[in-house]
């Protein structure tokens, strides 16, 4: 089975600074990998997808992921925080018709 | 806009009630899922549909089932709910049949509180 890891259940920045939020999987064939990100008392939405080609992946709101085969890597990145990016994130990796998702990084940005 | 709807934002029940959680789609996608998200323990599948009538375990069925008549409805089943599965219910859908999935659009999510 797939399992995903993210490093980090919480993670502060101050707005204007560097996002990184980190997610490692394992899987035994090459991988679907997606971010979610999930505001409060909302379900998630898609920030961003891996399938094929390009490993460096743009996503909305700013976001971007770098698919790392050999670190077995997918981290979150934002080069400057907005308030308004305080929310959940959700790693996820495809397995077959399913995904397995990671137990979320909660993001607090302070002014 | 696709869209993914469930029944209810915030549900009550007693402990020994059986309770109805429904979800809708409107984009006719194959596949649908039932999750439960707790804090500290992330999405975890309860269970999943790829078709009509067809229904797979995920990795906490135990204490539910599902129904899938129609191919947009999905209805997750608590037959007598108990206080360990108060929790946040989330459903989802993506498209494609049988093979691996792409990305999974969520319904707002249900908020269920056992007492």
């Amino acid at each position: 089975a797939q399992s995903v890891t993210q490093l980090g259940s919480h993670v502060s920045v101050s707005e204007g600074a560097l996002v990184l939020l980190r997610c490692n999987y394992s899987s035994s064939v090459p991988p679907y990998l997606f971010w979610y990100v999930q505001y409060p008392n909302q379900g998630l939405q898609l920030l961003l997808k891996y399938t094929t080609g390009a490993t460096l992946v743009k996503g909305i709101n700013g976001f971007e992921a770098e698919f790392k085969k050999s670190e077995t890597s997918f981290h979150l990145t934002k080069p400057s925080a907005h308030m308004s990016d305080a929310a959940e994130y959700f790693c996820a990796v495809s397995e077959e018709s399913t995904l397995t998702f990671g137990k979320g990084t909660m993001l607090l940005v302070s002014p | 806009d696709v869209k993914v709807t469930q029944s209810s934002r915030y549900l009550v029940k007693r402990t020994g009630e059986k309770v109805f959680l429904e979800c809708v789609q409107d984009m006719d996608h194959e596949n649908m899922f039932w999750y439960r998200q707790d804090p500290g323990l992330g999405l975890r599948l309860i269970y999943f549909s790829y078709d009509v009538k067809m229904k797979e375990k995920g990795d906490i069925p135990e204490g539910y089932s599902v129904s899938r008549e129609k191919k947009e409805r999905f209805s997750l089943i608590l037959e007598s709910a108990s206080t360990n599965q108060t929790s946040m219910y989330l459903c989802a859908s993506s498209p494609s049949g049988h093979q691996l999935a792409y990305e999974q659009y969520f319904g707002p999510g249900t908020r269920l509180t056992v007492t």
